[in-house]
């Protein structure tokens, strides 16, 4: 079966920087996607990991460690906009499903 | 604008009406898949099209029904519902050009069953 954990809240203050976490377990695996979703709108696509590393684009980063089943979305500089929530999400190999997380709700404090 | 559009925005029916769904999206995507968001839950896949053919039902109740026309547009047929399928309906598309072959969304449809 197909398991995937994030933490439920976080908070973060404005300017600063935040990591959120995402474990997996999957039968077998094809990538790794972070998603950000503000509320009432649809989810948009952030980065995307299939090898091990970190993945850097603007203010937001990936990581990925496949033998621990684990990433990371590292936020830097954070704004009153990113307050929202990031669902991580891991494709299957054997059949190319998309599985997604229940997402981590971001606040951003002033 | 994500290229992929949802109506309607919002639905309030009752438990013996049939409403539908629409998506359509304008990305020249072959891939359309049906999910749904319910509070405090993973979004759900419910349903898989590749180029107008159905290849994933994961397990959903017959009272919702997917209908793919052509590769554009998506419609999730809804009757005789429950209160507990009250949810966001979200449309998404994918191409398999690429590696990421990523999802893009519609801002989905709220549904409320009364």
């Amino acid at each position: 079966g197909q398991n995937i954990d994030q933490p439920t809240e976080m908070t973060a203050t404005e300017g600063a920087i935040v990591q959120i976490n995402c474990t997996y377990q999957t039968s077998g695996f094809n990538g790794l996607f972070w998603y950000q979703q503000h509320a009432g709108e649809a989810p948009t696509f952030l980065s995307y990991n299939v090898l091990d590393g970190l993945e850097e684009k603007g203010r937001f980063s990936s990581f990925l460690s496949r033998s621990k089943g684990y990433s990371y979305l590292l936020l830097k500089e954070l704004q009153m906009k990113d307050s929202a929530s990031y669902l991580c999400a891991v494709r299957e190999f054997r059949d190319d499903k998309i599985i997604f997380g229940k997402g981590t709700r971001l606040h951003i404090l002033p | 604008e994500t290229g992929v559009t949802q109506t309607p925005r919002h639905l309030v029916m009752g438990m013996t009406n049939k409403k539908s769904l629409k998506c359509e999206q304008h990305l020249g995507h072959n891939a359309m898949y049906w999910y749904k968001q319910s509070a405090k839950k993973p979004l759900e896949l419910m349903f898989v099209y590749n180029f107008k053919e159905q290849t994933e039902n994961n397990s959903v109740p017959s009272r919702f029904s997917p209908e793919c026309p052509n590769s554009s547009h998506l419609f999730l047929h809804l009757h005789t519902l429950q209160p507990e399928d009250s949810a966001l309906y979200l449309c998404a598309s994918s191409s398999p050009e690429g590696s990421d072959e990523k999802l893009f969304f519609g801002s989905g449809t709220q549904l409320s069953v009364l």
